[in-house]
């Protein structure tokens, strides 16, 4: 079975401080994509990344950058001078196969509030 | 291009009753999925469907039906709503795994 631990459940920041989100995750599969999501308080999804498994190069999106390393399972998601703007709840999610599809499974979410 | 689209955006039932969420998108995208969102759970999947007439079972799907008629629509339907179903509900498609969800249905079950 196929498991996202997002330990951290709530951060809270200043804004302009770096801050860095957790996620591990766990799966037997050796092909898989892990996402990001980000849901802000209007409540709607919005999708941040998604990144294969044999993809371990470091991504940078602006103030968005992603570490995925496959020795530790971990894909960490880092906002650098983080804005108020940037305060949501953000998911990590897995994807593996299943049938003739892939199914996503997702972490319990991180809820960053970036104070002024 | 409206991507994913559900209706109602928020809906208020009694135990017992039944409806059904509608969710449509417009990409052509062969799989679609329901997800409900509970607060501190993250997202669980319900049902998903990888084409016209196929659908299948997610890790919570007692007390929910769906069909796929067509590529673009996959309804979710409460047969006999309770409390416990009270969620936030979010339709997503993609060519082979949810990418791009709707913008939630807030139900609640009195």
């Amino acid at each position: 079975a196929q498991k996202v631990t997002q330990a951290q459940t709530e951060i809270s920041v200043v804004e302009k401080e770096d801050v860095t989100l957790d996620c591990v995750y766990e799966t037997r599969d050796t092909t898989y994509y892990l996402f990001w999501y980000k849901q802000p308080p209007s409540g709607e999804l919005v999708f941040l990344i998604r990144r294969n498994s044999f993809d371990e190069q470091n991504e940078i999106s602006g103030r968005y950058s992603w570490n995925f390393q496959k020795s530790t399972s971990s894909f960490n998601f880092t906002i650098t001078a983080s804005q108020v703007v940037d305060s949501a709840v953000y998911f990590c999610a897995l994807s593996v196969p299943s049938g003739s599809a892939r199914q996503l499974t997702f972490g319990s979410g991180t809820q960053l509030t970036v104070l002024p | 291009n409206a991507g994913v689209t559900q209706t109602p955006k928020f809906q208020v039932l009694k135990t017992g009753q039944s409806m059904t969420l509608q969710c449509a998108q417009d990409m052509n995208h062969e799989y679609m999925s329901w997800y409900r969102q509970d607060p501190g759970m993250g997202l669980r999947l319900i049902h998903y469907s990888v084409g016209a007439g196929i659908t299948d079972q997610g890790e919570v799907p007692n007390g929910y039906n769906v069909s796929r008629s067509t590529t673009e629509d996959f309804p979710l339907r409460l047969l006999s709503a309770a409390p416990s179903q009270t969620s936030v509900y979010f339709c997503a498609s993609g060519p082979v795994e949810p990418q791009h969800f709707g913008d939630g249905t807030r139900l609640s079950i009195l």
